[in-house]
């Protein structure tokens, strides 16, 4: 059973578009994130979501919203995309919210946005 | 502020050889360095991590990594590569005071038979 999962694997859309990726994970986690990954492998974290705690990183423009329905899922809405938006966007989750040197954080397998 | 340096951004060798994929880092504060691995259509899988304890961390599948303060590396090694571990690996360098993770560009590892 996959741990983590996302959809869809690729997305392809015109700017000034309004899209979603789903992120979902079946281990129980209690703490969910949303990185990107940009043209040169860089992955910075955008989003941290634990227990309705929402910990935003700062550079993150306010197009971007996660959305949580439950513990198990963390969706990326990303509103009036742009070109600079193209990237890959990685979910992952953990245990806890005390960072990735007390608790492991495990990975989707990313989703691919092109913004043409 | 942190960062890490990934000194290759392709290693090649030979089924049976040894591998090693070079890391430095920065940290203003004592932090935990990790090697993620990840497959071609896959997550990101964690191999190792060091934090402030043995300098010397064993890992998954043979791999291991040392801590060096002096040198600021967290060198990747592996005594003998299968066909298996041809991916992409990432170092990565977290402050342990939050939970910001900074990756390094990656090294894609290629292995020959």
């Amino acid at each position: 059973d996959t741990a983590v999962s996302q959809t869809p694997k690729y997305l392809v859309t015109q700017m000034g578009n309004d899209k979603s990726i789903k992120c979902e994970q079946n281990l129980g986690h209690d703490t969910m994130y949303w990185y990107k990954q940009d043209s040169k492998k860089f992955l910075k974290i955008m989003f941290s979501y634990n227990n309705k705690e929402l910990i935003i990183n700062e550079t993150v423009p306010n197009r971007f919203s996660p959305k949580s329905p439950d513990k198990a899922h963390l969706n990326l809405h990303i509103n009036s995309l742009e070109l600079g938006d193209s990237a890959v966007y990685f979910c992952a989750s953990s245990q806890g919210l005390a960072g990735p040197a007390f608790y492991e954080q495990y990975f989707g397998p990313g989703t691919r946005l092109t913004v043409t | 502020a942190q960062s890490v340096t990934q000194l290759d951004s392709h290693v090649s060798v030979s089924e049976g050889t040894p591998v090693l994929l070079r890391c430095n880092y920065s940290s203003s504060y004592s932090p935990s360095l990790f090697w993620y691995v990840q497959h071609p259509n896959k997550g990101l899988q964690l191999l190792l991590k060091y934090t402030s304890a043995a300098t010397l961390v064993k890992g998954i599948n043979g791999f291991e990594a040392e801590f060096k303060k002096s040198e600021t590396s967290f060198h990747l090694t592996k005594p003998s590569a299968h066909m298996s571990d041809a991916a992409e690996y990432f170092c990565v360098v977290s402050d342990n005071n939050n939970n910001d993770m900074r990756f390094g560009a990656g090294t894609r590892l290629t292995v020959k038979p």
